[in-house]
């Protein structure tokens, strides 16, 4: 297992283009997280998934942000409509809760640059 | 709502120095508490995980300390190095509810200056 992979590491585009990330978690966790990153902040909530059903979203998730997990594998985030202020980095972090918590594993995020 | 907040902002220290970054919670119905590494323009990696628990976690030269009745943690770094030049922020995940969501303090940039 090679932890959790996203894609693409980095990403620029105009204002107004749509853009779509890629998050493939630890295959035996069930729970998929995206959160945002700005600049010297810490990472916010944005979406939760549990298997393929996605159970929470923030308030910070626009219309123009939808996600997904088909079959409770890989998730995508797409942002439909870039403004500049969605510039940030995107993280996708995935756990499997059975008992106690066992904490997140975070893949290497993609930043995202919209000009 | 759950709040928290990491001191220092920031941190320049000479090597070899043993130093405490804080962590503050404002809701002490925690599930557990993650301190986690940032690098540059990286993602992030877990260091320590406590349960609401347990009182500490260690890993070779990292301690960890929840005080959940205070709403505090404290991750001790010892005989630091460059290496450790990172931001370390720490996360709690609520106790209410099944999200499962961190609720994150905004980091503490560490220098380890050689």
């Amino acid at each position: 297992d090679t932890g959790v992979s996203q894609d693409p590491r980095h990403k620029i585009t105009k204002r107004g283009q749509n853009v779509t990330f890629r998050c493939d978690p630890i295959s035996e966790h069930n729970r998929l997280y995206w959160y945002r990153q700005t600049l010297g902040q810490g990472p916010e909530f944005l979406t939760y998934f549990q298997n393929e059903a996605q159970l929470e979203k923030s308030r910070l998730l626009s219309d123009r942000f939808s996600a997904e997990r088909p079959k409770g594998s890989f998730s995508t985030l797409e942002i439909q409509r870039t403004e500049q202020g969605d510039s940030a980095m995107y993280l996708c972090a995935s756990s499997f809760d059975s008992g106690p918590g066992r904490g997140y594993t975070f893949g290497s995020g993609t930043r995202l640059t919209v000009v | 709502k759950q709040e928290v907040t990491q001191i220092p902002a920031a941190l320049s220290v000479p090597e070899g120095e043993n130093l405490v970054l804080n962590c503050s919670f404002t809701d002490s119905a925690i599930y557990n508490l993650q301190w986690f590494r940032q690098d540059p323009g990286k993602g992030l990696t877990s260091l320590l995980l406590i349960q609401s628990s347990q009182r500490e976690q260690t890993s070779g030269r990292l301690n960890a300390s929840l005080d959940k009745s205070s709403g505090r943690s404290t991750l001790y770094i010892a005989a630091s190095q460059p290496g450790d030049s990172a931001t370390y922020l720490c996360a709690v995940r609520h106790g209410s509810g099944n999200t499962g969501k961190l609720i994150f303090g905004q980091g503490t940039t560490l220098q380890v200056k050689p």
